[in-house]
C-alpha cells in the first residue's frame, strides 16, 4: 500500500499569512497517461464532509479560492494557503488515488494563531 | 445541485452485518458514467478508503475489508448501498457516500451517518 505522510500533525498561522502543508508518498504516484501526479486535497471542517480542493496535484475544484494551490516534485508535495482568512479553520488531508487501496494522509490540523 | 445522503442503522451489534444506503438526487447514477464509493472515519481519526461501484454493479474494494464488504446499486432508485459483514468495535467510525470525478478522487460526498458497533 501507499503511504501517504503529511507534515506537520498541526499548524498554527496568523490571519493574512501563508500557511503550507506538506504530503509525502512512499512511492511515486505519477499517472504515465497524463504525466500527471495522483495527488487530491480536502478539507474537513468541523462537523462537515471533506471538501475536494484540489486534484491531479494542483488543479482547483470548480468554486475553490485561489488563495488555495497545490504542487508537487517526485513524491513531495504541497498545499499553500496563501492568505489565511478565518473561514480556513479546518483539517486538511491529501489522497493518492494511484493504485487501489487508494490512502489518505493522517491529516494536519489547521489553527488560527 | 448534486447531493447524496446516507441513511444508516446507528448502531449494530458486534458479529451483526452493518447497512448503508445512499441516495442521490440533483442527478443520475445510471447515466453519470461516474463511480461511486465510500469513505469511513472513525471517531477523531483519519479516512480510510471502503471502495466504489458503478452503475453496472461493478465494484472494487479495499482488499483489508474485501471479504466482509458487498456493494450495489439501483439505478431505477438513484441508490447504491454498502453492507459490511461480521463488524466489529473498530468498525464504529462515520461513513460517507461519495462521487468520483472523472478519477478517483471524490468530488462530492454525502454528510455521513455514524456507525456504533456496541452490544
Amino acid at each position: 500500500d501507499i503511504v501517504m505522510t503529511q507534515s506537520p500533525d498541526s499548524l498554527a498561522v496568523s490571519l493574512g499569512e501563508r500557511a503550507t502543508i506538506n504530503c509525502k508518498s512512499s512511492q511515486s504516484i505519477l499517472y504515465s497517461s497524463n504525466n500527471k501526479k495522483s495527488l487530491a486535497w480536502y478539507q474537513q471542517k468541523p462537523g462537515q464532509p471533506p471538501k475536494l480542493l484540489i486534484y491531479w496535484a494542483s488543479t482547483r475544484e470548480a468554486g475553490v479560492p485561489d488563495r488555495f494551490s497545490g504542487s508537487g516534485s517526485g513524491t513531495d508535495f504541497t498545499l499553500t494557503i496563501s492568505s489565511l482568512q478565518a473561514e480556513d479553520l479546518a483539517v486538511y488531508y491529501c489522497q493518492q488515488y494511484y493504485s487501489t487501496p487508494y490512502t489518505f494522509g493522517q491529516g494536519t490540523k489547521l489553527e488560527i494563531k | 445541485q448534486l447531493q447524496l445522503q446516507e441513511s444508516g442503522p446507528g448502531l449494530v451489534k458486534p458479529s451483526e452485518t452493518l447497512s448503508i444506503t445512499c441516495t442521490v438526487s440533483g442527478g443520475s447514477i445510471g447515466s453519470s458514467g461516474y463511480f461511486w464509493g465510500w469513505v469511513r472515519q472513525p471517531p477523531g481519526r483519519g479516512l480510510e478508503w471502503i471502495g466504489g461501484v458503478y452503475y453496472s454493479g461493478s465494484t472494487y474494494i479495499n482488499r483489508s475489508l474485501k471479504s466482509r464488504v458487498a456493494m450495489s446499486v439501483d439505478p431505477s432508485k438513484n441508490q447504491f448501498s454498502l453492507r459490511l459483514s461480521s463488524v466489529t468495535a473498530a468498525d464504529t467510525a462515520l461513513y460517507y457516500c461519495a462521487k468520483y470525478g472523472d478519477y478517483d478522487y471524490f468530488d462530492h460526498w454525502g454528510q455521513g451517518t455514524l456507525v456504533t458497533v456496541s452490544s
